[in-house]
């Protein structure tokens, strides 16, 4: 079946700093991705969608220059939090839609922690 | 844009005994509804989906029945078993580029 790979699955890193979370889709080709965070005991909330080699899609009230999101290419889309403070910390989540296809993928989450 | 309401929030259900979890959405034009399982620090699992052509879908233990006229979803597992125990996810999409929309959750916990 169609498998997403999520890395890291934790970071720890310190307030200011940026970290760069990898989405890659391992054997199938994903035209979408999709990028969630979810807070401890809360849904999951979708931040924003990016197509390949096309500008990525925000949801409103997600900071692009903030959130930023490269989908270079058919199977890896990168999700860089800049300037990280303790509020970004949080469990952030892709997933890859195969092209053709209804479902969606999901990746194993990244636990951040920004101290 | 689409709103999708879960209830309950928690379900306790004796082991064995049937658990059924409900949703609406709003948005008429979603087409796909999954549901997903949730363990602590993991990713969500699909465990079924349903497409809009089809008002019921059953995979073993676990079956899905969709309403589109009154825009409601229920999950229902017969049999529980304590492995059921987790945060289980209602979701709807409009398909296309379209990214899911989730429910609030639901923690099902099987007592033994």
């Amino acid at each position: 079946g169609a498998v997403v790979s999520q890395h890291p699955s934790r970071v720890i890193c310190k307030s200011g700093t940026s970290v760069k979370i990898e989405c890659r889709s391992l054997d199938f080709q994903a035209t979408t991705m999709f990028w969630y965070r979810q807070f401890p005991k809360q849904s999951l909330m979708l931040m924003a969608t990016s197509n390949e080699g096309s500008k990525a899609t925000y949801e409103q009230g997600v900071e692009k220059d903030k959130f930023l999101i490269n989908h270079a290419s058919l199977t890896l889309s990168t999700l860089t939090v800049t300037s990280a403070h303790p509020e970004d910390s949080s469990f952030y989540i892709c997933s890859a839609r195969m092209q053709g296809s209804d479902g969606y993928t999901f990746g194993s989450g990244t636990r951040l922690t920004v101290v | 844009g689409e709103n999708v309401e879960q209830h309950p929030s928690t379900l306790s259900v004796q082991e064995g005994d049937s658990a059924v979890i409900k949703c609406t959405y709003s948005d008429s034009a979603s087409n796909y509804f999954p549901w997903y399982k949730q363990e602590l620090g993991k990713g969500p699992q699909l465990i079924i989906d349903i497409r809009s052509n089809v008002g019921e879908k059953k995979d073993q233990r676990i079956a899905v029945t969709l309403n589109k006229t009154a825009k409601h979803f229920s999950l229902h597992i017969t049999e529980t078993q304590p492995e059921d125990s987790a945060v289980y996810f209602c979701a709807a999409s409009m398909g296309g580029a379209d990214g899911l929309t989730f429910g609030k959750g639901t923690h099902l916990i099987i007592q033994p």
